[in-house]
């Protein structure tokens, strides 16, 4: 079964880029079988897809953020990776990696960043 | 794009069944069958419990269930039971080619 854990800062300032890192085991992200995909759920909110990544490196977002963000894959690492620039307050969420197969099968735990100055 | 329709809160008694809905338009539910299903208990990352309308993962109890009319997509549960508590998210691909969710549906077992 795979795996999914998110890292990187929980603070980001206002203006600058918020940088995730997804680290997957019990599976490869060149196997093929997934999309990885970037999910976040603003406090209180619902859902709201980011976008995702095929291991060749093609991509796809969700048109309200692409002329923000970046989806990147690092096989050598068995990660993937998220940048969200030029951040405001409503950028707040708890963002999620998920594996995308079937649909959204498996997901991280979550990690909460806060943009504040 | 915007979001799906889902009722913000349903409730029923444990044993009963409810069904929770999904309205988009022929651009999204209506014109595929990628429809899937994630409950979300509080604090915790959601699960995949219905995908392509009406599937069932490996692991997922068989009171779940799924069904689509048109551009309405419905989640059914069964025997309601107290850790079913949970809120609930529909998602469906769309013709724009990306993924849009539904705004989530709490349910409460009474």
């Amino acid at each position: 079964q795979v795996q999914l854990q998110e890292s990187g800062p929980g603070l980001v300032k206002p203006s600058e880029t918020l940088s995730l890192t997804c680290t997957v085991s019990g599976g490869s992200v060149s196997s093929g079988s997934y999309y990885w995909s970037w999910i976040r759920q603003p406090p209180g909110k619902g859902l709201e897809w980011i976008g995702y990544i095929y291991y060749s490196g093609s991509t796809n977002y969700n048109p309200s953020l692409k002329s923000r963000v970046t989806i990147s894959v690092d096989t050598s690492k068995n990660q993937f990776s998220l940048k969200l620039s030029s951040v405001t307050a409503a950028d707040t969420a708890v963002y999620y990696c998920a594996s995308f197969g079937d649909a959204f099968d498996y997901w991280g735990q979550g990690t909460l960043v806060t943009v504040s100055s | 794009q915007s979001a799906l329709t889902q009722p913000a809160s349903v409730s029923g008694s444990p044993g009963q069944s409810i069904t929770i809905s999904c309205t988009g338009t022929s651009s999204d539910v209506g014109g595929y069958n990628y429809v899937s299903w994630y409950q979300q208990h509080p604090g915790k990352a959601p699960k995949l419990m219905i995908y392509d309308v009406s599937n069932r993962p490996s692991g997922v109890s068989n009171r779940f269930s799924g069904s689509k009319s048109g551009n309405t997509a419905s989640l059914t549960i069964s025997g309601l039971q107290a850790e079913d508590e949970a809120d609930y998210y529909c998602s469906s691909y769309t013709s724009s080619s990306f993924w849009v969710f539904g705004g989530g549906t709490k349910l409460t077992v009474l």
